[in-house]
């Protein structure tokens, strides 16, 4: 069965600085990878898909940007952090038809 | 008008009570449809999938109508452990789009 791994867990950084958060899928090969943003107290948000390496749809101009460097590993990433991207960032994998499996989340705080 | 919307509740039963969610979406092309429940600070997990012909696992039940365009999740005989917050999903095959959930609390 398919795992996705997500890390860190929580993440604290001041406003300006970079970010980088890795997904990882175990269990399937050329899955469908998603980056998801849930602000507290709100909905799940798409900010990213991905269909196979290097392809990347982007679902909400915003101050983040996403890649597929290899086929299990899904990466998102911002320059300059603002206050407004906090919040609990989730990856996600397998297509629709099967449903998502989530990985545990990052939760982000920028100060 | 949002793509899946949900009543945000809370709603606040007792055990053993019947509760139903109903959840509405805009893009008639959506082809696949879920509940997932999301404890918490956790991640969202996978309750069941909708289909038109319904779909029950034990007390839970889930409907898709897609004439009037919503779907629902009937949860029997609630327990303690149920109250979470719901989430239902709508999509087609590379992306599903979520609601903003429905929170159950169920208390003794």
């Amino acid at each position: 069965s398919q795992t996705i791994h997500q890390w860190p867990a929580t993440l604290v950084q001041p406003v300006g600085s970079p970010l980088s958060l890795e997904c990882t899928v175990e269990g399937t090969s050329n899955p469908n990878l998603y980056w998801y943003r849930q602000a507290a107290g709100r909905g799940l948000q798409l900010l990213f898909y991905s269909v196979g390496i290097g392809q990347i749809s982007s679902e909400v101009p915003q101050n983040l940007s996403a890649s597929r460097p290899q086929d299990r590993q899904f990466i998102l990433s911002s320059k300059k952090l603002l206050l407004s991207d906090s919040g609990f960032y989730l990856c996600a994998g397998i297509g629709a038809v099967y449903g998502y499996t989530f990985g545990s989340g990052t939760r982000l705080t920028v100060v | 008008r949002k793509e899946v919307e949900q009543d945000p509740g809370p709603f606040n039963v007792p055990e053993g009570a019947t509760v139903a969610f109903n959840c509405t979406y805009s893009n008639s092309a959506s082809q696949s449809f879920f509940w997932y429940r999301q404890d918490c600070r956790k991640e969202p997990k996978l309750l069941m999938s909708v289909y038109s012909s319904g779909n029950e696992d034990g007390r839970f039940t889930a409907q898709l109508n897609r004439a009037s365009q919503y779907i629902s999740l009937l949860i029997r005989d609630s327990k303690l452990s149920d109250s979470a917050t719901y989430l239902c999903a709508g999509g087609g095959y590379n992306k599903l789009i979520f609601g903003a959930g429905t929170r159950l609390a169920v208390h003794p």
